[in-house]
């Protein structure tokens, strides 16, 4: 079973200021993994699959980078709705299971 | 544009069978473009996949649940439905079905979109 480690837990920054999330997968995963946003009370939102493909609708300030076993989620300017708790994904093939990562939560400092 | 909206008990007692069912709009759940998922999050805490179905029918659950786990489709409703039997206050949580797209051959993996999600509460 994959499992996704997701760096720092909380992070602290101000509006306008660049977020660099952190995903580790303990194997490969090629580029087959996604980023979601989640605020409280909602559902989450995908933001980008395939590794770097931003979903529709989502602003170019969120991007994604990496393959293999480290991947990246970059918020190049805070804006104050990006503070949310952000989660990566990934599916095995076999055995075909979905796993997340433990999210890292974006506050306001 | 897919919709999905879960709907069943808020409460349910320890020992007994949570049922859920994600009623889906916007297409047809006999479609083979999409798949579909139950997630779910207890309070305060990560995202935990529960399981997903495939138009073919195959369904594929989470190793930790996968002994009180059913994941089954109505074509007749338009609907997907998930059953976890003997439920302990461990099983307290907000439940998300989902959506992604792809058939059990594709490479897909995400899911998009998802429901608003249904608070269950396991309490005697």
């Amino acid at each position: 079973e994959i499992v996704l480690t997701q760096s720092p837990a909380t992070l602290s920054l101000s509006p306008g200021e660049r977020a660099t999330l952190s995903c580790r997968a303990s194997q490969s995963v090629s580029s087959y993994l996604a980023w979601y946003q989640q605020k409280p009370g909602q559902a989450p939102r995908l933001l980008i699959y395939d590794a770097s493909n931003r979903a529709t609708g989502i602003p170019a300030r969120f991007s994604g980078s990496g393959s293999g076993t480290d991947f990246t989620l970059t918020i190049s300017s805070l804006e104050p709705e990006d503070f949310a708790v952000y989660y990566c994904q990934q599916r095995s093939n076999w055995p075909r299971t979905w796993t997340f990562g433990q999210g890292t939560k974006v506050e306001i400092k | 544009q897919l919709q999905l909206q879960e709907s069943g008990p808020g409460l349910v007692k320890p020992s007994e069978t949570l049922s859920l069912t994600c009623t889906v709009s916007g297409g047809s759940i006999s479609s083979s473009s999409y798949y579909w998922g139950w997630i779910r999050q207890p309070p305060g805490k990560g995202l935990e996949w529960i399981g997903s179905i495939y138009y073919s029918g195959s369904t594929y659950y989470n190793p930790s649940l996968k002994s009180r786990v059913t994941i089954s489709v109505d074509t007749s409703k338009n609907q997907f439905s998930l059953k976890l039997s003997s439920v302990t206050a461990a099983d307290t949580a907000v439940y998300y079905c989902a959506s992604g797209p792809g058939d059990d051959t594709s490479t897909e993996y995400w899911f998009d979109p998802w429901g608003q999600g249904t608070l269950v509460t396991v309490s005697s």
